[in-house]
C-alpha cells in the first residue's frame, strides 16, 4: 500500500469540462510534485511544491492549474483541456533532496 | 539542458541470464534514482545513488554510478520471471528533487 494516495485513478472528461485530480501523502513529507506520464514522452516533471509553495512550473499550460493547501495535499486542477492531455498523472513526495520520491499510483486521465 | 539517455530501451532475456541497462546523463549530477514500473501500476523506488562510485544490492539487481562518466548502471543477475517491468533512472536536476527521467527500459524476462 503506497503512502501516496490518488484520486480519481481514472477519469473521462470533455474537452469544456472542469474537473481536479486529489493528491495525500500520509508520509509527513514536505515536498510534493505533480508529473506527467504519456505513451508519447518520458515522465515530466510538471509541478513541484515544497512547504506548500510552489518552486517550479515547468512551461505547462495555464490550463493545468495547481493547488497545495497544506503539506499532505497537492490538487490538479484541470480546465479546457486538449485530447493530447490524455495521459497518468503521478504524484509525488518527498522529504528533503537525495532522499526516495514516492509516487501515487497515478490518475489515468482521458480527455474526448 | 539535462538529457537522460536510456539503453536499452527493450530488453528481451532468459531466465538465468545476465544483463545490464545503462543509464547516460549529459550534464553534472550527484544523485541517480533507478524505479520500477508494472503495468498498470505507479513506480516503485529501487535504488537512490548519492556518490560517485556509489554501488547498491537489493536481490538479483545491482545499481552503480559513476559520476565523472555520467553513467549509471543497473545490472541483472539471473534473471527471473517476476524482473519483468519496465524500469527507469532519474537525474537530479538541481537542488529540490527535480529529477528528470530517462526513457524507461522495458525487461521481458522468458522461461
Amino acid at each position: 500500500e503506497t503512502g501516496v494516495t490518488q484520486t480519481p485513478r481514472h477519469l473521462v472528461m470533455g474537452m469544456t469540462n472542469k474537473k481536479s485530480l486529489k493528491c495525500e501523502q500520509h508520509l509527513g513529507h514536505n515536498a510534493m510534485y505533480w508529473y506527467k506520464q504519456s505513451a508519447k514522452k518520458p515522465l515530466e516533471l510538471m509541478f513541484v511544491y515544497s512547504l506548500e509553495e510552489r518552486v517550479e512550473n515547468n512551461s505547462v499550460p495555464s490550463r493545468f492549474s495547481p493547488e497545495c493547501p497544506n503539506s499532505s495535499h497537492l490538487f490538479l486542477h484541470l480546465h479546457t483541456l486538449q485530447p493530447e492531455d490524455s495521459a497518468l498523472y503521478l504524484c509525488a513526495s518527498s522529504q528533503g533532496r537525495g532522499n526516495t520520491i514516492y509516487f501515487g499510483e497515478g490518475s489515468w486521465l482521458t480527455v474526448v | 539542458e539535462l538529457k537522460v539517455e536510456q539503453n536499452p530501451l527493450f530488453l528481451s532475456m532468459q531466465e538465468g541470464k545476465n544483463y545490464t541497462i545503462y543509464c547516460n546523463y549529459s550534464t553534472t549530477s550527484d544523485r541517480l534514482y533507478w524505479y520500477r514500473q508494472d503495468p498498470g501500476k505507479s513506480l516503485e523506488s529501487l535504488f537512490v545513488l548519492l556518490s560517485n562510485g556509489a554501488v547498491k544490492q537489493e536481490g538479483r539487481l545491482m545499481a552503480s554510478l559513476d559520476t565523472k562518466a555520467r553513467l549509471s548502471t543497473l545490472h541483472i543477475t539471473a534473471a527471473v520471471h517476476d524482473l519483468s517491468a519496465t524500469y527507469f533512472c532519474a537525474v537530479d536536476r538541481e537542488y529540490g528533487n527535480k529529477l528528470v527521467f530517462g526513457a524507461g527500459t522495458i525487461l521481458r524476462v522468458k522461461s
